[in-house]
């Protein structure tokens, strides 16, 4: 399976502010996905997110107050914007690998003070 | 509407004993069906899936999982459980869009 760098591990940031984090994946993938997971919550998907479109975002999430690159097939930014302390979570980034299933990285622990 | 319930949210279980997490999902179609094991401040982990074929499904750790098409049902089973194995557990099913959809979880707890 695809082996997925995402980073920071963990951050402490100041309301207002904006966090992006990074996933690098290890081999080629055309499907990423983000999710948040709330504290003591499951995982909730944010957007999928394609090479060379824009990222298509569920209900309840909106491409202002959560932008997502995707410049090339392995590598996704998310950044979270205007934090406020609502927005403490873990995030984590996920990619499908056909015959596989979904791999996920080790998250982004996030808390908004 | 479309859901994957886990009507278990906590569950105690010796170390030894058997344990079975269940998992219901509501879809049209028959979905692709995951497990996903998270320890305390770690990822998520695969333990096993099901796409087609066999019902019956091995994974690591020891975990396999049968696939009920009549009663929409997906749960996991391990025979003896270990201290090792107390974690948060997490069904997940996919359908053709690969959108993946989460249960609510099910945490387990495993005493001496």
């Amino acid at each position: 399976s695809a082996v997925i760098s995402q980073k920071p591990s963990r951050d402490i940031c100041q309301r207002g502010t904006s966090l992006t984090i990074q996933c690098q994946v290890d081999s080629q993938v055309t499907m990423m996905f983000w999710y948040r997971q709330q504290p003591g919550q499951s995982l909730t998907l944010i957007a999928t997110a394609n090479q060379g479109s824009e990222a298509t975002y569920e209900s309840g999430f909106v491409i202002d107050k959560f932008p997502i690159s995707r410049p090339n097939l392995t590598f996704s930014t998310l950044t979270v914007s205007n934090m406020s302390p609502e927005d403490s979570s873990i995030y984590l980034c996920s990619v499908e690998e056909r015959g596989y299933g979904y791999t996920f990285g080790s998250g982004t622990r996030l808390t908004v003070v | 509407a479309q859901s994957v319930t886990q009507p278990d949210i906590h569950i105690t279980v010796s170390e030894g004993a058997s344990l079975e997490l269940r998992c219901n999902y509501s879809y049209g179609a028959t979905p692709y069906l995951f497990w996903y094991v998270q320890s305390p401040g770690q990822g998520l982990q695969l333990l096993l899936k099901y796409f087609s074929g066999d019902t019956l499904v091995q994974g690591i750790k020891g975990f396999e999982a049968e696939f009920k098409r009549s009663q929409s049902s997906f749960n996991l089973r391990k025979p003896s459980v270990h201290w090792s194995d107390a974690a948060e557990y997490f069904c997940a099913v996919a359908l053709n869009d690969y959108k993946l959809s989460f249960g609510a979880g099910t945490t387990v707890t495993v005493r001496a």
